[in-house]
């Protein structure tokens, strides 16, 4: 079973980036045919696909958030990663990692405030 | 792109069957066989319930089934169980490559 793991700050400034790593075991990032991807949610909202990346190397963002997202993997880890620049308050949510859909991280909180 | 339309409640009596609606449009529900259904409980991640339209994973209940006709997919819940309740989300592929996710469903089981 493929199992993911969320890890970064809790916290972050308006107008810094975001960075949040997904480790993952039982599945290979680099050569197992996953699409890898960043889903978050609002405190009381519903889900919000964010984007992933193929283990080609491929992305795809989503087109609200593309200018400011950039998700990257790290092979040698076994892990893959978001970036999320200039937060707002609005970018407060749970982010979680998952292989597409089928497995989930257990999803971290990041609040957005000076 | 725009989220998925779905009811935002539905409720139903322990036994009863209920259906949720996923209405889209034919950049994303109804272009491909790539709808995907979500259960949340409360503090927990979601998890998947069925995959492309109508597929159960392992483990997941036969009450659970899906379907598709033109732009609008349904997850169809039968033999309705306390345990059922939670919120529901469904999601689908677009022409675009990426994927978006419906609104959401609170289901409560009366």
């Amino acid at each position: 079973q493929v199992q993911l793991q969320e890890s970064g700050p809790g916290l972050v400034k308006p107008s810094e980036t975001l960075s949040l790593i997904c480790t993952v075991s039982g599945a290979s990032v680099s050569r197992d045919n996953y699409y890898w991807t960043w889903i978050r949610q609002p405190p009381g909202k519903g889900l919000e696909w964010i984007g992933y990346i193929y283990s080609s190397g491929a992305t795809s963002y989503n087109p609200s958030l593309k200018s400011r997202v950039t998700i990257s993997v790290d092979t040698s880890k076994n892990q893959f990663s978001l970036r999320l620049s200039s937060v707002t308050a609005a970018d407060t949510a749970v982010y979680y990692c998952a292989r597409e859909g089928y497995d989930w991280g257990q999803g971290t909180l990041v609040t957005v405030s000076s | 792109q725009s989220a998925l339309t779905q009811p935002a409640s539905v409720s139903g009596s322990p036994g009863q069957s209920i259906a949720i609606s996923c209405t889209g449009t034919s950049s994303d529900v109804g272009a491909y066989n790539y709808v995907s259904w979500y259960q949340q409980h409360p503090g927990k991640a979601p998890k998947l319930m069925i995959y492309d339209v109508n597929n159960r994973p392992s483990g997941v209940s036969d009450r659970f089934s899906g379907s598709k006709s033109g732009n609008t997919a349904s997850l169809t819940i039968s033999g309705l169980q306390a345990e059922d309740e939670a919120d529901y989300y469904c999601s689908s592929y677009t022409t675009s490559n990426t994927r978006v996710f419906g609104g959401g469903t609170k289901l409560t089981v009366l």
